[in-house]
């Protein structure tokens, strides 16, 4: 059992079409992070969230952190074919120190 | 704004044969990171630096595999002996001290034939 799940793992939607992917633990994350990563790239920071019940947007994503810190959600509405990659929630907790901990990721694909 | 930067970009090699890769990070971090990443998964972490100090060391982090930041400032990751298993793309991030964020590099795309 991995410490962080994604899920979905794989999302194909139209344009225009709003999402929801999620990233769960079982553990309290110190602090959480979700990146986007394209194909031969390294992954690009999105946002941080420290605070149970924060909620932060970017534009057309929203993120939202659980009130016990053990989860997290990204939202993204009116999809856009530009928004298709691979997205990463990685996070921090006490016991594992310094490092971050990846999700596997949700691979998501805007059709046009 | 100069970013993490690391090289070579992509590299091929035969089984049995040593690698090294760079990496550059953000020059006012103090916290350098390596991770790995295999086809399908998430980065996994390999060691990281505060300085010059390594503080650090997953257990994936095998004997054939040796980190190292001089002076405080880039980093090389070394592979002695590669075996197919180390095919895989190595990310390095930076990030200040006791900061949640860290900054990925482009990563070093391993090929062992």
């Amino acid at each position: 059992t991995q410490l962080l799940e994604q899920s979905p793992q794989f999302l194909s939607i139209q344009e225009g079409e709003n999402l929801t992917v999620y990233c769960n633990s079982s553990s309290v994350f110190s602090s959480l992070q979700w990146y986007r990563q394209e194909p031969g790239e390294g992954p690009v920071l999105l946002v941080t969230v420290v605070t149970g019940g924060e909620v932060k947007k970017l534009k057309r994503l929203t993120f939202q952190f659980g009130d016990a810190r053990k989860d997290s959600s990204l939202h993204i509405t009116a999809a856009q074919t530009g928004d298709t990659g691979l997205y990463l929630c990685a996070g921090k907790f006490m016991e594992y120190g310094n490092k971050l901990v990846f999700g596997a990721g949700t691979i998501l694909r805007v059709k046009s | 704004d100069t970013g993490v930067s690391q090289n070579p970009r992509h590299k091929i090699t035969k089984r049995g044969q040593n690698v090294t890769f760079r990496c550059d990070p953000i020059s006012e971090h103090n916290r350098l990171y390596w991770y790995r990443q295999t086809l399908g998964q998430g980065p996994e972490f390999l060691t990281y630096f505060q300085n010059e100090a390594q503080l650090e060391k997953s257990r994936l982090l095998s004997d054939r595999f040796s980190a190292e930041r001089p002076k405080g400032s880039f980093s090389t990751l070394e592979i002695q002996r590669t075996e197919q298993g180390d095919s895989a793309m190595y990310l390095c991030a930076s990030s200040y001290q006791g900061a949640s964020e860290q900054y990925f590099g482009p990563g070093t795309r391993l090929t062992v034939t």
